[in-house]
């Protein structure tokens, strides 16, 4: 079936460590985004990438650092730079930007321990 | 903020009934979507409306746009306990890049 993959669902981390969240895509999307979110809060963009080997900071990107290596694959390192990490990570991909349909993976939650 | 801004936060209806939320915004679109979130879940797309668009319908679900008043709202009509959710509108704005704007979303509790 075709899809969004997100890995690991849940994730441990102890402060100071780097940890990469895994997002892989078989729709055949050019479009990618990483969001975050916080307990009973909305979506918040961490960075987004409309096509291959290009990317864009949205509006919470510092401590975060993305790859687009790949038309399947975008993904996620959250940096020991990030102060607050703890969140549940959601990974979406579009054929058609923001003018169209996002689907979403089913998300990764992180704790920092 | 640019940010799509939800109207209530919460919202508990009794099976049967309707529900509707709002969704006020600053500046000009291209686009406005709604989404469904249930708990711990990936988002789902609903209902996309164009900015040119005044309503558009899905099953029980109805969308409206009035963009004179920069605002939204989706009608869940004759709602079901598994209509239980979070729901969010995202905008695409135009001065924002191709990129949606979510909202903080209304959480919708259907009481059978």
């Amino acid at each position: 079936d075709g899809g969004i993959t997100q890995s690991p669902k849940y994730l441990f981390r102890k402060e100071g460590q780097n940890v990469t969240l895994s997002c892989e895509q078989n729709l055949n999307h050019d479009a990618m985004y990483w969001y975050r979110q916080d307990p009973g809060q909305g979506l918040r963009l961490i960075y987004y990438s409309q096509i291959v080997n290009d990317f864009q900071k949205g509006d919470i990107a510092e401590g975060y650092s993305v790859s687009r290596e790949k038309k399947e694959s975008f993904p996620l390192t959250v940096t020991s730079a990030q102060k607050n990490p703890t969140a549940f990570y959601l990974c979406a991909s579009s054929s058609g930007g923001a003018s169209g349909e996002l689907f979403f993976g089913e998300g990764s939650r992180l704790t920092v321990l | 903020s640019q940010q799509g801004e939800e109207d209530p936060q919460a919202l508990s209806i009794q099976e049967g009934e309707n529900a509707t939320m709002n969704c006020s915004y600053k500046t000009s679109i291209n686009n406005l979507q709604w989404y469904r979130q249930n708990s711990g879940r990936g988002l789902v797309h609903l209902i996309l409306i164009r900015s040119n668009e005044r309503e558009k319908h899905s099953g029980r679900l109805r969308v409206t746009l009035d963009t004179s008043k920069k605002s939204s709202s989706l009608l869940i009509t004759a709602s079901r306990a598994a209509d239980t959710a979070s729901y969010f509108c995202a905008t695409d704005f135009k001065a924002a890049g191709n990129k949606l704007t979510f909202g903080g979303g209304t959480r919708v509790l259907v009481k059978p």
